[in-house]
């Protein structure tokens, strides 16, 4: 069973669309991330979530929507993509803000804007 | 924002060496966790230290923190082809861990 699941696991598109990524948790964590790794590997956080409250949002611009409808799923829409949203982007989840049990990661969503 | 310097940013080395990467900051650290990542994987913690001047085993993984909580250490004891991957350090904070550059690990067979 998949503690943490994101789709799609490949995304292609091309520029301007509109394209939506899931991610949902099965551990009952409180807390839920997303994150972008750039080409470099560079992990940024994006937003954080706390039982469907925004906690954080990283300086994003207002093209990324999260949406979290209930703690245990939190959606990322992205609206008018744009070659440098090509990226790998992570939802990861932990048991409450402070993440002293650390965090648990999805596999991944590597988007590719064109 | 602390700034987080992890290095070296590439280490390849041969199975059954030795090696060891660092974590450091000009900040000091409640806590900080280390994670690997696999290529096409997420990252997964490997450990998490807290007291200053801790050391924490992983089978062939050793974690150090520094006594005053600025640094840390991870040293890879005769490394194996499955110990390649990104290992990443993450200080603590509250509803984020930022993490550092990462440090790219290549175990040759």
């Amino acid at each position: 069973d998949t503690a943490v699941s994101q789709t799609p696991k490949y995304l292609v598109t091309q520029m301007g669309n509109d394209k939506s990524i899931k991610c949902e948790q099965n551990l009952g964590h409180d807390t839920m991330y997303w994150y972008k790794q750039d080409s470099k590997k560079f992990l940024k956080i994006m937003f954080s979530y706390n039982n469907k409250e925004l906690i954080i949002n990283e300086t994003v611009p207002n093209r990324f929507s999260p949406k979290s409808p209930d703690k245990a799923h939190l959606n990322l829409h992205i609206n008018s993509l744009e070659l440098g949203d090509s990226a790998v982007y992570f939802c990861a989840s932990s048991q409450d803000g402070t993440a002293v049990y650390g965090y648990t990661f999805g596999s991944g969503t590597r988007l590719t804007v064109v | 924002t602390q700034l987080l310097e992890q290095s070296p940013q590439f280490l390849s080395i041969q199975e059954g060496e030795n090696l060891t990467v660092y974590c450091n900051s000009s900040s000091v650290f409640s806590s900080l966790q280390w994670y690997r990542q696999e290529p096409g994987e997420g990252p997964v913690l490997l450990v998490t230290v807290v007291t200053g001047g801790e050391v924490k085993k992983l089978k062939r993984l050793t974690f150090q923190f520094g006594d005053a909580r600025k640094d840390s250490s991870l040293h890879i004891t005769a490394a194996q082809p499955g110990d390649t991957g990104l290992y990443l350090c993450a200080p603590s904070g509250d509803y984020k861990l930022s993490f550092g550059a990462g440090t790219t690990v290549t175990v040759r067979a």
